[in-house]
């Protein structure tokens, strides 16, 4: 247990729902990070955040892609009418010199 | 651009011989290396990275790994394979002046035979 936590852990939804993902990083940790993987892939960097301030997004971030850290906390992974491709792990991790990963949400969509 | 390879899909090796998981890596200058570990439905977790000092770096669950500059390499080591080592590995590369975020090869599976 990396003290990255994701929920939710599994996700299926049908296309062109909504989904939301939720991350809540190790406290002391002001960066947070979002990556993206695929089956028989490496996660791929989706965007990033120094608190609250999202300082890079991927080009893999879509403009159905939102996510957000109010408070420099907590961060939200929004992704609208959900397609297909978009199945995958999503994961999370915070950083202080070296990244810890969060145990990721599987999303599913039908 | 920055990248890794990974060039074998897979590694099998006999419980208690050595292992060897290739990486080499393509960076603008000094990059930062690491190596991650993950089992099956779990996220990644650290092994180990390197910055700078020792080119020889000791990690987690007996592994290590040796950077080599001339040949851009990063192979992840470890003198006597256990078959719970069975897993996916992961290089990674970080270049502190194209911001933070990091990049990851494809993944190696390792297989520990019994």
């Amino acid at each position: 247990d990396t003290g990255v936590s994701q929920n939710p852990r599994h996700k299926i939804t049908k296309r062109g729902q909504n989904v939301t993902f939720r991350c809540d990083p190790i406290s002391e940790h002001n960066r947070l990070y979002w990556y993206r993987q695929t089956l028989g892939q490496g996660p791929e960097f989706l965007t990033y955040f120094q608190n609250e301030a999202q300082l890079e997004k991927s080009r893999l971030l879509s403009d159905r892609f939102s996510a957000e850290r109010p408070k420099g906390s907590f961060s939200t992974l929004e992704i609208q009418r959900t397609e297909q491709g978009d199945s995958a792990m999503y994961l999370c991790a915070t950083n202080e010199g070296t990244q810890y990963f969060g145990p990721g949400t599987r999303l599913t969509v039908l | 651009a920055q990248s890794v390879a990974q060039p074998e899909d897979q590694v099998n090796v006999a419980e208690g011989n050595p292992l060897t998981v290739k990486c080499t890596y393509s960076v603008s200058g000094n990059p930062y290396l690491f190596w991650y570990v993950q089992y099956p439905n779990r996220g990644l977790q650290f092994l180990l990275k390197y910055i700078t000092g020792d080119n020889l770096v000791k990690g987690s669950y007996g592994f290590e790994a040796e950077f080599n500059k001339s040949q851009t390499s990063f192979h992840l080591k470890k003198p006597s394979a256990l078959v719970s080592d069975s897993a996916l590995y992961f290089c990674a590369v970080r270049s502190p002046s194209r911001g933070d975020k990091i990049i990851f090869g494809k993944g190696t599976r390792l297989h520990i035979l019994p």
